[in-house]
């Protein structure tokens, strides 16, 4: 099973400030990631498709990079709906596996 | 607006059984695979089952496989999960989630629906 490893696990910022979130994978993936955003009693949400690909209705303040083992969720100066939990998920092969979530707060 | 809701939660003891529902509306249900992953308790998520367009494949990771089984009615809008033999470990909320493929992402999730295996 491919392992997805996300760092920090908790991430404390100030409104306005921007963020990177990694998530590396136990091999190779090539850009078979995706992020989602799951706020506080909410159901999960797709915020970026294979590894960089926008999702539309998702504010442009959130991109995606990476490719291989090291992938990245950035956030473009921060904004107070921002304040969840964060999950990477990989489709490269099955069984799917999701990292353990980074956890973004207010400083 | 695509829109899933699940139903068939509740309390369950060890070894027993029980079949979750989700109602699909807003888009051509038959067009798409269609998923459950679970989240126990402030924990992460979990895949659980994937099933085809036609239900014809189905696919599970081994933590469930062999006791958990998915299934879908087209004609209904809806899916199904079957879960026997239950354990605790199972305790989760589980949410049905449409997938894209052959991208294998979920797209849209349903609001959950919270299963407890305890005596």
């Amino acid at each position: 099973d491919i392992v997805l490893t996300q760092s920090p696990a908790t991430l404390s910022v100030t409104p306005g400030e921007s963020v990177s979130l990694s998530c590396r994978a136990s091999q190779g993936i090539s850009t078979s990631i995706h992020w989602y955003q799951q706020k506080s009693n909410e159901s999960p949400r797709l915020l970026i498709k294979y590894a960089s690909q926008s999702i539309s209705g998702i504010p442009s303040r959130f991109s995606g990079s990476g490719s291989g083992t090291d992938f990245t969720l950035s956030i473009n100066r921060v904004e107070s709906e921002d304040f969840s939990v964060y999950y990477c998920q990989q489709s490269y092969s099955l069984p799917l596996t999701f990292g353990s979530g980074t956890k973004l707060e207010i400083k | 607006e695509v829109q899933l809701v699940e139903s068939g939660g509740g309390l369950v003891q060890p070894g027993r059984s029980l079949k979750l529902s989700c109602a699909a509306s807003g888009f051509t249900f038959s067009n798409y695979y269609m998923a459950w992953v679970r989240q126990a308790p402030k924990k992460g998520l979990e895949w659980v089952a994937t099933i085809s367009t036609s239900g014809s494949r189905t696919y599970y990771p081994d933590s469930v496989k062999g006791r958990f089984t998915i299934s879908r009615d087209n004609a209904k809008s809806s899916l199904y999960l079957q879960m026997n033999s239950l354990k605790s470990e199972d305790t989760a909320t589980y949410y049905c989630a449409r997938m894209m493929v052959p991208y294998y992402y979920f797209d849209y999730w349903g609001q959950g629906v919270m299963v407890t295996v305890s005596s």
